[in-house]
C-alpha cells in the first residue's frame, strides 16, 4: 500500500529490553523523522535522516539508536527501554524542506509501554 | 533556541469562527505550520506560511506576521468533526525542515 506505515501499532515491554519500531514509506521522500508524544509536550523530534546513511540528533535524542540504510525505511530502537519512554512515537516524512513543500506526512503511530 | 505558546483549550459552537493563536520565538525563524490531529490520529498537514499576511484554503486560513512573532489559525463556519489538537511548529533556516511544535490546543466544537 502506498503511504506510511509504522510497525508495531501497539507494544509493551518492560524496562531494560531493546524494542525497535519500524518505519516505511512507499514516496521516495528523502527526508524522514521521529517523533515522540507526551501530554502537554506536544510532538518532541527524536532523530531525523535527509536521506540513506544521513541521520542526526533531534531535541530528545537520548535512550534511541537510528539507522537507515534504505531510503524507504527508518527504523528506531530503544537501546534499553525505560519508563519515561513510554509514550506515543509517530514517523513521518517529506519529500522536500523548501518552503511549503517541507509538509511532513505522518505515519499512525506506535503506542509504546514500558512496565 | 525556539519556543512556541499556544492556549492549551478553545472551545465553540457549531457554525462559529475560532482563532487559535501562537507567539513564537525562534532564532533564524522561516516559516509557520499548522497541523491538525483527531483523537488517536496521526497528525495532519493544514497550512505554512513564509510571507506575513494571510492563506486561505476552504474554511481555514492561516495568518502570519513576522515582525510580531505571531500568527493564527481562523476556522470558520465549524462542524462537529473539527474537534481536535492543532498545534503551530516553526523551521528555521539552519535545520531547515526540522519542525519545532507548539503544545497544541484542544478545539472542542458543541453542537
Amino acid at each position: 500500500d502506498a503511504g506510511i506505515t509504522q510497525s508495531p501499532r501497539y507494544k509493551i515491554t518492560e524496562t531494560g529490553r531493546q524494542v525497535t519500531l519500524m518505519c516505511h514509506q512507499t514516496w521516495s521522500h528523502s527526508y524522514m523523522f521521529w517523533y515522540r508524544q507526551d501530554l502537554g509536550h506536544g510532538l518532541r523530534l527524536i532523530y531525523y535522516s535527509a536521506a540513506a546513511d544521513i541521520t542526526d540528533k533531534g531535541e530528545v535524542p537520548d535512550g534511541y539508536v537510528v539507522s537507515r540504510s534504505k531510503t524507504e525505511n527508518f527504523p528506531l530502537t530503544l537501546e534499553s527501554a525505560t519508563r519515561s519512554q513510554t509514550s506515543v512515537y509517530f514517523c513521518a516524512s517529506s519529500g522536500s524542506l523548501a518552503g511549503a513543500d517541507n509538509e511532513q506526512f505522518f505515519g499512525p503511530g506506535t503506542r509504546l509501554t514500558v512496565l | 533556541g525556539q519556543s512556541l505558546e499556544q492556549p492549551s483549550e478553545v472551545t465553540a459552537v457549531e457554525g462559529a469562527i475560532v482563532q487559535i493563536n501562537c507567539t513564537y520565538q525562534t532564532s533564524g525563524f522561516y516559516g509557520l505550520s499548522w497541523y491538525q490531529q483527531h483523537d488517536g490520529g496521526a497528525p495532519t498537514f493544514l497550512s505554512y506560511n513564509a510571507l506575513d499576511g494571510l492563506e486561505e484554503t476552504g474554511r481555514f486560513s492561516s495568518f502570519l506576521s513576522r515582525s510580531d512573532s505571531y500568527g493564527y489559525l481562523l476556522l470558520q463556519e465549524l462542524q462537529m468533526k473539527d474537534s481536535a489538537s492543532y498545534f503551530c511548529a516553526t523551521d528555521r533556516g539552519s535545520t531547515l525542515g526540522r519542525l519545532y511544535f507548539g503544545r497544541g490546543t484542544q478545539l472542542t466544537v458543541w453542537p
